[in-house]
């Protein structure tokens, strides 16, 4: 069965810094993943997916995920984050002819001036 | 483009009472989703529905929840009756074609069952 850890309940980052927000996932598979953003009172908005080929993926609002097989990873990178980044991430698997998503608890993002 | 709309944004009910929610999805999306989200969690899919029909409805607790899509359009979750447990952010989603994971999602419906 499929499942996802995102090990960081809450990050703080300064405006301008890097960030890495970390996804792990289970599944027998080569997985469909997903990172998708909630801002507070929003429905989730996708950010990137990846299915098969490169494993570096460029998504909108200038972030990108790597997934690595042997890490069973699928973390998502900003190189400079602003302050309206912050908002809820929550990564995501899917199986290839499922019909639904199975969504990991979620990272709270915090940006700090 | 309209995004999916769902009504209403906010609603706080007493347990055992029943409550009823609605969406409606992106025109001519035929695959629609509806999504618990409990505080701290993510989204869990509760029914999937292909045009007005049901593929997949294994995590909804049929003993209270309810769901339909007449039409193939619009959408209603019913919950009766409601227990504490089910305060929660109700997601809709719509997508073109099944298992396309191009989902849109709409704002939500927050439930408070006090």
């Amino acid at each position: 069965a499929q499942s996802v850890t995102q090990p960081d309940i809450h990050i703080t980052v300064s405006e301008g810094a890097s960030l890495e927000l970390r996804c792990n996932y289970s599944y027998g598979a080569t997985p469909y993943l997903f990172w998708y953003v909630q801002s507070p009172g929003q429905g989730l908005q996708l950010l990137l997916k990846y299915f098969s080929g490169d494993t570096l993926v460029q998504g909108i609002k200038g972030f990108e995920a790597e997934f690595k097989r042997s890490q069973s990873s699928f973390n998502l990178r900003k190189p400079s984050v602003h302050w309206s980044d912050a908002a809820e991430y929550f990564c995501a698997v899917g199986a290839s002819g499922a019909n639904n998503l199975f969504f990991g608890t979620g990272t709270r993002l915090t940006v700090i001036p | 483009e309209a995004g999916v709309a769902q009504s209403p944004r906010y609603k706080i009910i007493e347990k055992r009472q029943s409550v009823a929610f609605w969406c409606n999805p992106i025109s001519g999306h035929a695959t629609l989703y509806w999504y618990q989200q409990i505080l701290g969690q993510g989204p869990k899919l509760l029914i999937q529905f292909q045009n007005n029909g049901v593929v997949d409805d294994s995590q909804l607790p049929k003993d209270r929840f309810s769901a339909e899509r007449l039409k193939g359009v619009d959408s209603t979750l019913k919950i009766q009756p409601a227990k504490l447990e089910d305060s929660a952010v109700y997601l809709c989603a719509s997508s073109l074609v099944a298992r396309s994971y191009g989902y849109t999602f709409g704002s939500g419906t927050r439930l408070t069952v006090v």
